[in-house]
């Protein structure tokens, strides 16, 4: 049972456009998500995250948005970097707990 | 404050034999996580435990697997008489609550 997905497996952006990663999840316990970066042969590096109370946050170049009654989250990066490059995770957790919740992963590849 | 860490960072074993992999989790962080990427694959949930605990090990291969957390020490997933389908990449997670902070990830290869 894939409670977080993450459909799209890869995505190519040229470099200073945006980069617009989706993530749908299915369970309505979960009310904190988070994007984590992943480059080869290191661990995941936490991005940011969004609590279910709010439905956009923004960091710099990198922004969440929650739509709740969707079960949707995507990440935005604008404008998208070579060094952007990586697999992009999300995740969500519920109530105290529970455990952190992954999805499979997009590649997202900016070309210069 | 120094992050998660985990040892070895490169791990050979032949068939059978007894793999060990080792994380220490940021200081403060109660909670540890472990997750395998095999080549091509995500992150796969392995196991969940909180100190001398385990909160969720659905993750875990039913045979041969085994996490600890001790109340003192790191966090120790054992792999005991390894097959070459172990080969993967092993992370561990430390947790204060919500947000987990990885290492840098055990790469296992089974010869």
């Amino acid at each position: 049972d894939q409670q977080v997905k993450q459909n799209s497996p890869s995505l190519s952006v040229q470099e200073g456009r945006i980069s617009i990663l989706n993530c749908d999840y299915t369970n309505s316990m979960f009310d904190y998500f988070l994007w984590y970066k992943k480059y080869p042969a290191e661990g995941p590096t936490f991005l940011i995250s969004i609590s279910s109370i709010k439905d956009k946050n923004e960091d710099g170049r990198f922004t969440v948005f929650l739509n709740k009654s969707a079960k949707h989250l995507s990440l935005h990066i604008v404008p998208s970097q070579p060094g952007d490059s990586a697999v992009y995770f999300c995740a969500a957790i519920g109530t105290s707990g529970s455990r952190l919740t992954f999805g499979e992963g997009t590649q997202l590849t900016v070309n210069p | 404050n120094a992050g998660v860490m985990q040892n070895p960072r490169h791990l050979v074993r032949r068939r059978g034999q007894e793999a060990r992999l080792r994380c220490s989790p940021m200081k403060g962080h109660s909670h540890v996580y472990w997750y395998r990427q095999l080549p091509e694959e995500g992150l796969k949930f392995m196991v969940y435990l909180q100190k001398e605990n385990i909160i969720d090990e659905s993750g875990m291969p039913k045979e041969r697997f085994s996490a600890e957390f001790p109340k003192e020490g790191p966090s120790i997933l054992r792999i005991q008489q390894v097959v070459r389908g172990d080969s993967a990449a092993y992370f561990c997670a430390s947790s204060p609550f919500a947000e987990a902070f990885f290492g840098q990830g055990t790469r296992l290869t089974v010869v």
